[in-house]
């Protein structure tokens, strides 16, 4: 059983184009992020949801869009791609406060 | 504001040697700290946490970790490296992020190699 679980796990795809990448999460926690590892390996989180409320949005571009239809889902919407959006994305889940567990990453590359 | 600074992008040590990976974090308020593995092309695996019980707190694989208030520390260490512990390790720190909602600041990790 995959705990956190993300797809696809790599995205090809062209600059100008809307893709969209999905995470689901089997643990009953409340919070669900989406992080964006550049390459140098630089992990910053860009988005948090708890019980399907928006609670932090970390000065990401608004081509970005998180969707969160119920507490075991978030799913990430980016509009009109750029080069500079290629990176491995994360998404994660927590209980409370504590520690995050994270899903397997989604490497997405715009040519 | 929380933030995390590594020490060390690169640890190279030979298998049998003592792994000693360096975190300092700065934080308003006593911190909840993390280290996590990224093993290539994988996703980020819990090592193990301090979260304001035991100063010396041990987790998976023989890691271990002691938490120094004094020194603002949390230094990760392992008494004998294997070659399957190399990999990325990431120093993180939670802490408030507006109301009572909290977030993980990372390191900007350290690359742990194992010679033969």
């Amino acid at each position: 059983d995959t705990a956190v679980s993300q797809t696809p796990k790599y995205l090809v795809t062209q600059m100008g184009n809307d893709k969209s990448i999905k995470c689901e999460q089997n643990l009953g926690h409340d919070t669900m992020y989406w992080y964006k590892q550049d390459s140098k390996k630089f992990l910053k989180i860009m988005f948090s949801y708890n019980n399907k409320e928006l609670i932090i949005n970390e000065t990401v571009p608004n081509r970005f869009s998180p969707k969160s239809p119920d507490k075991a889902h978030l799913n990430l919407h980016i509009n009109s791609l750029e080069l500079g959006d290629s990176a491995v994305y994360f998404c994660a889940s927590s209980l409370t406060s504590y520690e995050q567990y994270f899903g397997p990453g989604t490497r997405l590359t715009v040519t | 504001a929380q933030s995390v600074t590594q020490l060390g992008s690169h640890v190279s040590v030979s298998e049998g040697a003592l792994v000693l990976l360096r975190c300092n974090y700065s934080s308003s308020v006593p911190p909840y700290l993390f280290w996590y593995v990224q093993y290539p092309n994988q996703g980020l695996q819990l090592l193990l946490k301090y979260t304001s019980a035991a100063t010396l707190v041990k987790g998976i694989n023989g890691f271990e970790a002691e938490f120094k208030k004094s020194e603002t520390s949390f230094h990760l260490t392992k008494p004998s490296a294997h070659m399957s512990d190399a990999a990325e390790y990431f120093c993180a720190v939670s802490g408030k992020s507006g109301g009572s909602n909290y977030k993980l600041t990372f390191g900007k990790g350290t690359l742990l190699t194992v010679n033969p």
